[in-house]
């Protein structure tokens, strides 16, 4: 079945680090991949996502590559801030299950900006 | 200004007392989900409502029940909860089934089996 891997946390980066979070995956066929947020207290939200090979999904500074050739989609931003704590969650989804069958979600990374 | 809301956010409940945990959106969207999240897991998919169509994931257990009496509002029934059902359950909804359809999720409800 599908999967998705994701390095785990908790990162903790000093404010205008770079980061990168690394995230692969296994499905069948060509998924749609994303990157979704989770701040304190709140529900996941849509940060970035890419549709097909080579796209670049980008947001608030935040970028992700769809490479198929290392079934990867790496999370990067250039310079971090204290507001970007939060929890990271890459996700695809699988268009063999039709498309209305949800997401597979890795299982987080704990995102931890000092000042 | 909120669109997907989950009630309660904390719900506490007895070993095999079923509990109830309500989820309602203002988007009009088509699908609604429930999403298991255990601590330090991802997030799992247990079912979802395409309109009034319910789909079941296969390892989903029996113990774990849906309602969706209208558009707006979907209902996660757990009948007998075990010590292992305490998770946070989330809740999402989506326009239409594109495999590229965001999804916008409620905050959450943290169920603890007491």
């Amino acid at each position: 079945g599908d999967s998705v891997t994701q390095m785990e946390g908790p990162v903790t980066l000093s404010e205008e680090a770079f980061l990168t979070i690394n995230c692969t995956y296994t499905a069948t066929g060509y998924p749609s991949l994303f990157w979704y947020v989770q701040y304190p207290g709140e529900g996941l939200q849509l940060l970035l996502k890419a549709t097909k090979a080579d796209d670049k999904g980008s947001n608030k500074g935040f970028e992700a590559t769809y490479r198929k050739e290392t079934t990867s989609f790496h999370l990067e931003k250039g310079s971090v801030q204290v507001s970007d704590s939060a929890v990271y969650f890459c996700a695809l989804s699988d268009p063999s299950g039709g498309g209305a069958d949800g997401l597979t979600f890795g299982k987080g990374t704990h995102l931890i900006i000092q000042p | 200004d909120a669109m997907v809301i989950q009630n309660p956010r904390y719900q506490v409940t007895q070993f095999g007392k079923p509990v109830t945990l309500s989820c309602s959106q203002t988007l009009n969207h088509n699908v609604m989900y429930w999403y298991q999240q255990k601590s330090s897991q991802a997030p799992k998919l247990l079912f979802h409502y395409y309109d009034k169509d319910f789909n079941n994931e296969a390892d989903t257990p029996d113990n774990f029940q849906s309602r969706r009496p209208n558009t707006s509002f979907c209902f996660l029934d757990i009948r007998s909860p075990g010590l292992g059902d305490a998770a946070m359950y989330l809740c999402a909804t989506s326009r239409g089934g594109g495999i590229a359809q965001k999804l916008f999720f409620g905050s959450g409800t943290q169920l603890s089996v007491l």
